[in-house]
């Protein structure tokens, strides 16, 4: 079990640029949350996917945020266009279904300059 | 409102003794409970969650932690702190569905 696997480890980007972040859930779980993290405002919950449906998006901060989950493998957060107060970890997390717990990736840590 | 609260943001404890992290809850209802733990650079380690029984819960790395009802606490401890539990703790619920809250961790230093 390679676990929740995130890319990229570490992204910089200027702002106004469009970035990217992915997730590949564990195989046989069916729900998956994307978190953001900072030192001002701890862990927030920005979407929330059962099935590849999104479920929650309440978390999302603003229109430059969308995210995905095309199928039971791959969830992209996209910004765009991305901004300083952008800069965070990102997580991305999965659980199984009906369980309660997340596994977490290792996040992925953008610094927008 | 739900929410979930750390009241102590950092502490120091010497290796070899114990250690509790507290954690109180605001809710309608007793939630679904948990703990994790994050090493500096890394995500977050579930070391042990509590949905019903037992109000004693047994986890990884040698941790426990104890719901009480009464008091909405699910405190986390440990008997003998070891330097590798050097980390930041994260209390956190759920309710009703698998959306987790997180208090705002505990930073735990280990002297030697």
């Amino acid at each position: 079990d390679a676990g929740v696997i995130q890319s990229p480890r570490h992204e910089v980007t200027e702002m106004g640029q469009e970035v990217t972040l992915r997730c590949k859930p564990i195989s046989g779980h069916n729900s998956l949350f994307w978190y953001r993290q900072t030192m001002m405002r701890g862990l927030e919950l920005l979407i929330y996917f059962n099935n590849n449906v999104p479920i929650d998006d309440s978390g999302m901060p603003e229109d430059r945020f969308s995210a995905k989950m095309p199928n039971a493998s791959f969830s992209t957060l996209k910004i765009q266009p991305s901004e300083p107060r952008d800069s965070a970890v990102y997580f991305c997390a999965s659980t199984p279904p009906g369980r309660y717990g997340y596994t977490f990736g290792s996040g992925t840590r953008l610094t927008v300059v | 409102a739900q929410s979930v609260t750390q009241p102590d943001i950092h502490i120091t404890v010497s290796e070899g003794a114990s250690l509790e992290l507290r954690c109180n809850y605001s809710y309608g209802a007793t939630p679904y409970l948990f703990w994790y733990v994050q090493s500096p650079g890394q995500g977050l380690q579930l070391l042990l969650k509590y949905f019903s029984g037992d109000t004693l819960v047994q986890g990884i790395k040698g941790f426990e932690a104890e719901f009480k009802r009464s008091q909405s606490s699910f405190n986390l401890r440990k008997p003998s702190v070891h330097w590798s539990d050097a980390a930041e703790y994260f209390c956190a619920v759920a309710f009703n569905d698998y959306k987790l809250s997180f208090g705002a961790g505990t930073t735990v230093t280990v002297r030697a």
